[in-house]
Protein backbone atom coordinates (compact mmCIF):
# COMPACT_ATOMS: atom_id res chain seq x y z
CA UNK A 1 0.00 0.00 0.00
CA UNK A 2 1.39 3.28 -0.98
CA UNK A 3 2.64 5.38 2.27
CA UNK A 4 4.91 8.43 3.06
CA UNK A 5 6.94 8.02 6.51
CA UNK A 6 8.65 10.87 7.84
CA UNK A 7 10.61 9.11 10.91
CA UNK A 8 11.76 12.45 12.41
CA UNK A 9 8.70 14.44 14.27
CA UNK A 10 10.95 16.88 15.62
CA UNK A 11 14.55 18.22 14.94
CA UNK A 12 16.53 20.60 16.80
CA UNK A 13 19.48 22.66 15.01
CA UNK A 14 22.03 25.53 16.25
CA UNK A 15 21.80 28.43 13.40
CA UNK A 16 24.30 27.86 10.56
CA UNK A 17 24.29 23.98 10.94
CA UNK A 18 23.26 21.44 8.12
CA UNK A 19 20.13 19.42 8.54
CA UNK A 20 18.75 16.35 6.69
CA UNK A 21 14.99 15.73 6.80
CA UNK A 22 14.18 12.27 5.95
CA UNK A 23 11.32 11.10 3.62
CA UNK A 24 10.85 7.03 2.91
CA UNK A 25 7.83 5.99 0.77
CA UNK A 26 6.23 3.14 -0.67
CA UNK A 27 4.71 2.75 -3.99
CA UNK A 28 4.10 -0.22 -6.23
CA UNK A 29 3.50 2.43 -9.44
CA UNK A 30 6.17 2.94 -11.52
CA UNK A 31 5.12 6.36 -11.89
CA UNK A 32 4.87 8.73 -9.15
CA UNK A 33 5.59 11.92 -8.08
CA UNK A 34 7.07 13.37 -4.69
CA UNK A 35 7.21 16.96 -3.38
CA UNK A 36 8.11 18.99 -0.45
CA UNK A 37 6.18 21.82 1.05
CA UNK A 38 7.36 23.85 4.50
CA UNK A 39 4.38 25.14 6.78
CA UNK A 40 5.90 28.28 8.38
CA UNK A 41 4.62 29.39 11.87
CA UNK A 42 1.83 31.36 9.92
CA UNK A 43 0.43 28.11 8.83
CA UNK A 44 0.49 28.44 4.99
CA UNK A 45 1.77 25.39 3.05
CA UNK A 46 3.94 26.57 0.59
CA UNK A 47 5.34 23.95 -2.44
CA UNK A 48 9.19 23.71 -2.30
CA UNK A 49 9.95 20.87 -5.11
CA UNK A 50 8.76 17.70 -7.52
CA UNK A 51 10.11 15.03 -8.41
CA UNK A 52 8.61 12.75 -10.77
CA UNK A 53 10.06 8.78 -10.35
CA UNK A 54 11.97 8.56 -13.90
CA UNK A 55 14.27 11.38 -13.14
CA UNK A 56 17.02 10.54 -10.17
CA UNK A 57 18.97 13.47 -10.27
CA UNK A 58 19.52 15.62 -7.26
CA UNK A 59 18.54 18.91 -7.06
CA UNK A 60 20.04 21.82 -5.62
CA UNK A 61 18.62 24.93 -4.92
CA UNK A 62 20.35 27.91 -2.83
CA UNK A 63 20.83 26.41 0.70
CA UNK A 64 17.97 23.70 -0.19
CA UNK A 65 19.15 20.55 -1.84
CA UNK A 66 16.94 17.01 -2.29
CA UNK A 67 18.84 13.74 -2.65
CA UNK A 68 16.67 11.09 -4.74
CA UNK A 69 16.93 7.34 -4.28
CA UNK A 70 14.71 5.58 -6.00
CA UNK A 71 17.09 1.84 -4.35
CA UNK A 72 16.04 3.50 -1.29
CA UNK A 73 12.79 4.58 -2.12
CA UNK A 74 13.62 8.03 -0.41
CA UNK A 75 13.68 11.41 -1.09
CA UNK A 76 15.65 13.79 1.46
CA UNK A 77 15.85 17.20 1.88
CA UNK A 78 19.21 18.88 3.26
CA UNK A 79 18.91 22.94 4.29
CA UNK A 80 22.66 23.95 4.18
CA UNK A 81 23.80 26.41 6.48
CA UNK A 82 20.30 26.70 8.27
CA UNK A 83 18.54 29.94 9.49
CA UNK A 84 15.95 30.65 12.02
CA UNK A 85 13.79 31.76 8.93
CA UNK A 86 13.93 27.61 7.76
CA UNK A 87 12.10 26.97 11.11
CA UNK A 88 8.44 25.39 10.19
CA UNK A 89 6.95 22.11 9.27
CA UNK A 90 8.32 20.29 6.38
CA UNK A 91 5.52 17.89 4.71
CA UNK A 92 6.95 15.21 2.25
CA UNK A 93 3.74 13.91 0.20
CA UNK A 94 3.55 11.11 -2.51
CA UNK A 95 1.11 11.06 -5.89
CA UNK A 96 0.90 7.79 -7.55
CA UNK A 97 -0.84 7.07 -10.84
CA UNK A 98 -2.88 4.24 -9.91
CA UNK A 99 -4.45 6.84 -7.08
CA UNK A 100 -5.36 9.16 -9.80
CA UNK A 101 -2.37 11.67 -8.72
CA UNK A 102 -4.06 12.16 -5.14
CA UNK A 103 -1.86 13.10 -2.55
CA UNK A 104 -0.47 11.22 0.15
CA UNK A 105 1.10 12.94 2.77
CA UNK A 106 3.61 12.59 5.60
CA UNK A 107 3.43 13.42 9.24
CA UNK A 108 5.86 16.19 8.79
CA UNK A 109 9.16 17.19 10.74
CA UNK A 110 8.89 20.13 12.69
CA UNK A 111 12.28 21.48 12.25
CA UNK A 112 13.77 24.24 15.44
CA UNK A 113 16.40 26.70 14.19
CA UNK A 114 17.94 28.32 16.93
CA UNK A 115 20.06 31.43 16.95
CA UNK B 1 -5.06 38.96 -3.68
CA UNK B 2 -4.60 35.11 -2.62
CA UNK B 3 -4.81 32.72 -5.79
CA UNK B 4 -7.17 30.36 -3.25
CA UNK B 5 -8.97 31.76 -0.82
CA UNK B 6 -10.55 30.25 2.28
CA UNK B 7 -13.89 31.73 4.57
CA UNK B 8 -13.67 31.64 7.37
CA UNK B 9 -9.96 31.95 8.54
CA UNK B 10 -11.40 31.56 12.07
CA UNK B 11 -14.54 29.19 13.32
CA UNK B 12 -15.83 28.55 17.17
CA UNK B 13 -18.73 26.91 17.04
CA UNK B 14 -20.77 24.48 18.78
CA UNK B 15 -21.64 20.72 18.95
CA UNK B 16 -24.26 19.77 16.60
CA UNK B 17 -24.55 22.70 14.53
CA UNK B 18 -23.78 23.30 10.49
CA UNK B 19 -20.84 24.36 9.24
CA UNK B 20 -19.65 25.34 6.24
CA UNK B 21 -16.51 25.95 4.98
CA UNK B 22 -15.61 27.55 1.39
CA UNK B 23 -13.18 27.66 -0.81
CA UNK B 24 -12.87 29.84 -4.29
CA UNK B 25 -9.99 30.44 -6.55
CA UNK B 26 -8.61 32.58 -9.32
CA UNK B 27 -6.52 30.18 -10.83
CA UNK B 28 -8.34 28.70 -13.37
CA UNK B 29 -7.43 25.26 -11.96
CA UNK B 30 -9.76 21.88 -12.70
CA UNK B 31 -8.80 20.05 -9.98
CA UNK B 32 -9.89 21.32 -5.86
CA UNK B 33 -9.11 18.89 -2.23
CA UNK B 34 -9.97 19.87 1.44
CA UNK B 35 -7.84 18.51 3.57
CA UNK B 36 -8.12 18.40 7.10
CA UNK B 37 -4.67 18.52 9.17
CA UNK B 38 -4.06 17.44 12.72
CA UNK B 39 -1.53 17.44 15.46
CA UNK B 40 1.03 14.23 14.62
CA UNK B 41 -1.19 13.29 11.28
CA UNK B 42 -0.36 15.33 8.90
CA UNK B 43 -2.82 16.21 6.02
CA UNK B 44 -5.02 14.02 5.29
CA UNK B 45 -7.24 14.10 2.29
CA UNK B 46 -11.83 14.47 2.71
CA UNK B 47 -13.09 14.67 -0.49
CA UNK B 48 -11.78 15.78 -3.87
CA UNK B 49 -12.86 17.14 -7.52
CA UNK B 50 -11.54 16.63 -10.94
CA UNK B 51 -14.04 18.92 -12.69
CA UNK B 52 -17.22 20.16 -11.55
CA UNK B 53 -19.45 17.57 -12.00
CA UNK B 54 -16.77 15.07 -10.51
CA UNK B 55 -16.85 14.25 -6.81
CA UNK B 56 -14.83 11.90 -4.56
CA UNK B 57 -14.61 10.77 -1.26
CA UNK B 58 -11.24 10.90 0.16
CA UNK B 59 -9.71 9.21 3.22
CA UNK B 60 -11.70 10.75 5.78
CA UNK B 61 -15.11 11.68 4.15
CA UNK B 62 -17.35 10.33 6.77
CA UNK B 63 -19.15 13.55 8.66
CA UNK B 64 -18.51 15.57 5.46
CA UNK B 65 -20.15 16.72 2.38
CA UNK B 66 -19.37 19.25 -0.54
CA UNK B 67 -20.47 21.24 -3.07
CA UNK B 68 -18.56 21.72 -6.11
CA UNK B 69 -20.22 24.85 -7.61
CA UNK B 70 -18.77 26.47 -9.73
CA UNK B 71 -15.15 25.44 -11.35
CA UNK B 72 -14.13 28.21 -8.90
CA UNK B 73 -15.37 27.18 -6.10
CA UNK B 74 -15.78 24.55 -3.57
CA UNK B 75 -17.46 24.09 -0.14
CA UNK B 76 -17.06 21.64 2.51
CA UNK B 77 -19.75 21.21 4.83
CA UNK B 78 -20.31 19.42 8.20
CA UNK B 79 -23.88 18.54 8.87
CA UNK B 80 -23.79 17.66 12.76
CA UNK B 81 -20.02 19.59 14.30
CA UNK B 82 -18.75 17.31 16.70
CA UNK B 83 -15.68 17.67 18.61
CA UNK B 84 -13.00 15.43 16.59
CA UNK B 85 -13.48 17.42 14.02
CA UNK B 86 -12.13 20.18 15.28
CA UNK B 87 -8.77 20.86 13.01
CA UNK B 88 -7.02 23.32 10.86
CA UNK B 89 -8.77 22.21 7.20
CA UNK B 90 -6.99 23.39 4.10
CA UNK B 91 -8.45 24.09 0.46
CA UNK B 92 -6.04 23.18 -2.52
CA UNK B 93 -6.26 23.18 -6.08
CA UNK B 94 -3.88 22.02 -9.11
CA UNK B 95 -4.34 21.60 -12.70
CA UNK B 96 -5.43 18.53 -14.91
CA UNK B 97 -2.09 17.67 -16.11
CA UNK B 98 -1.14 15.01 -13.14
CA UNK B 99 2.28 16.17 -12.18
CA UNK B 100 1.55 19.42 -11.15
CA UNK B 101 1.78 20.67 -7.69
CA UNK B 102 -1.20 21.65 -5.22
CA UNK B 103 -1.95 24.83 -4.44
CA UNK B 104 -3.16 25.20 -0.84
CA UNK B 105 -5.12 28.35 0.51
CA UNK B 106 -4.26 29.81 3.93
CA UNK B 107 -6.43 27.51 5.81
CA UNK B 108 -9.67 27.57 8.07
CA UNK B 109 -8.61 27.07 11.77
CA UNK B 110 -12.24 25.18 12.95
CA UNK B 111 -13.27 24.77 16.87
CA UNK B 112 -16.14 22.82 17.98
CA UNK B 113 -17.17 23.40 21.72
Amino acid sequence: AQKVTQAQTEISVVEKEDVTLDCVYETRDTTYYLFWYKQPPSGELVFLIRRNSFDEQNEISGRYSWNFQKSTSSFNFTITASQVVDSAVYFCALSEKSGTYKYIFGTGTRLKVLA
Amino acid sequence: DADVTQTPRNRITKTGKRIMLECSQTKGHDRMYWYRQDPGLGLRLIYYSFDVKDINKGEISDGYSVSRQAQAKFSLSLESAIPNQTALYFCATSEKRTNQPQHFGDGTRLSIL
